[in-house]
């Protein structure tokens, strides 16, 4: 078992729906949860970083965390075309010196 | 946040030959790491690079094929040592900072 599960889509959706994004993971020892947006041959951009469960909000991005049950979501609101990328989750035990867990990454492509 | 500046941006190579990718950091960090991606894939960690100290290498990653040189807390360097048609990938270097990663733009790299 994998310790960060993604769902690799791709997902379709057409413009202005809610488009939610999900990543399980098995070590419960995560504390810190990203989500990064990739567009095709560019490097991964950082969208949202939460720590422990809750949720936080940046405009139409809204990430949750569910540690109860070692699920993590992206919920995007009113999707763009320019929302069409490639979304990674990934985790981290704490802020010291450990490498990050990505997931495999949900492709999203958002039809105007 | 880090800004993180990558060359060559894509490069095609000859089998055989090596290729040098260089990372700039806009500001000091302790630790930085180099990651592929394959077409379609997530993120696998390659190696961390520490200044002053020699590189750690994931499994299934050695030095051979993929020396490391960390000469300052601003730079780094990745090989691709006599590159075969399997080395095509994207390489990105990464930095971390409070827990999360910044990456830069990557390096598309073909071997032919």
């Amino acid at each position: 078992q994998k310790e960060v599960e993604q769902d690799p889509g791709p997902l379709s959706v057409p413009e202005g729906a809610i488009v939610s994004l999900n990543c399980t993971y098995s070590n419960s020892a995560f504390q810190y949860f990203m989500w990064y947006r990739q567009y095709s041959r560019k490097g991964p951009e950082l969208l949202m970083y939460t720590y422990s469960s809750g949720n936080k909000e940046d405009g139409r991005f809204t990430a949750q965390v569910d540690k109860s049950s070692k699920y993590i979501s992206l919920f995007i609101r009113d999707s763009q075309p320019s929302d069409s990328a490639t979304y990674l989750c990934a985790m981290n035990m704490n802020t010291g010196f450990q490498k990050l867990v990505f997931g495999t990454g949900t492709r999203l492509l958002v039809s105007p | 946040s880090a800004v993180i500046s990558q060359k060559p941006s894509r490069d095609i190579c000859q089998r055989g030959t090596s290729l040098t990718i260089q990372c700039q950091v806009d500001s000091q960090v302790t630790m930085m790491f180099w990651y592929r991606q394959q077409p379609g894939q997530s993120l696998t960690l390659i190696a961390t690079a520490n200044q002053g100290s020699e590189a750690t290498y994931e499994s299934g990653f050695v030095i051979d094929k993929f020396p490391i040189s960390r000469p300052n807390l601003t730079f780094s360097t990745l090989t691709v040592s006599n590159m075969s048609p399997e080395d095509s990938s994207i390489y990105l270097c990464s930095s971390l900072g409070a827990g999360v990663a910044f990456f830069g733009q990557g390096t598309r790299l073909t071997v032919v």
